[in-house]
């Protein structure tokens, strides 16, 4: 079964990176884009871009770029997400999630990573 | 930057119907999809390509569209179904993906 595990609970101070790992099982990885999503507190989803495992091409959103880098390792079928320059407002879940393309639609997501940005 | 606008809730009795609406400019060239989340999980996709149905998803669950707006219509509501909806879908430039605000279903 299709299955997206990520990294655990993470605190930073601000300024700080952050880095949440997502290991793909189940499928194979190179044939699905791997999206990140983060939901604040009582908040929406907020998409933060993409990475293509094929070949490894990313787009990043607008609000994220300049401080977002996405990567992957495709021989232990993970992806990364990393986030510098770190701030309070950062704290959310940041998830991942599978799509066949790459404005398509999540069809199977991480549990989520909860990071916590505090002095 | 491009926006999707959902009501922030709607309520409805138990076994009425629910519609929960999503605006935006692009929607007439571009897919929409509906996911439903409760609190402590992931979102779960309900909807994909405006009006398909995933496997294991509801048969009460439908999506219309209609020019700049689309619709979640959840017929036969049930306790179950209370949730906070959002819709997703991508400006018709770049393709940013984009969710809207999202709607809270209450079952009274």
């Amino acid at each position: 079964q299709v299955q997206l595990v990520q990294s655990g609970a993470d605190v930073k101070k601000p300024g700080a990176s952050l880095r949440v790992s997502c290991k793909a099982s189940g499928y194979t990885f190179i044939v699905y884009f791997i999206h990140w999503v983060r939901q604040a507190p009582g908040q929406g989803p907020e998409w933060m871009g993409w990475i293509n495992p094929n070949g490894g091409a990313t787009k990043y959103a607008p609000k994220f770029q300049g401080r977002v880098t996405m990567t992957r390792d495709t021989s232990i079928s993970t992806a990364y997400l990393e986030l510098s320059s770190l701030r309070s407002d950062d704290r959310a879940v940041y998830y991942c999630a599978r799509s066949t393309g790459s404005y398509s639609y999540f069809d199977y997501w991480g549990q989520g990573t909860l990071v916590t940005v505090t002095s | 930057s491009y926006e999707l606008t959902q009501p922030p809730s709607v309520s409805v009795s138990p076994g009425q119907t629910a519609r929960i609406t999503c605006s935006g400019d692009a929607l007439p060239k571009q897919y929409a999809y509906w996911y439903q989340q409760k609190p402590g999980q992931a979102p779960v996709v309900v909807i994909y390509k405006d009006s398909e149905r995933p496997s294991g998803i509801p048969e009460r669950f439908s999506g219309s569209r209609s020019g700049t707006t689309v619709t979640l219509t959840i017929s036969g509501v049930q306790a179950e179904d209370e949730a906070d909806y959002y819709c997703q879908s991508a400006d018709n430039n770049d393709f940013y993906v984009v969710f809207g605000g999202g709607t809270k279903l209450a079952v009274l």
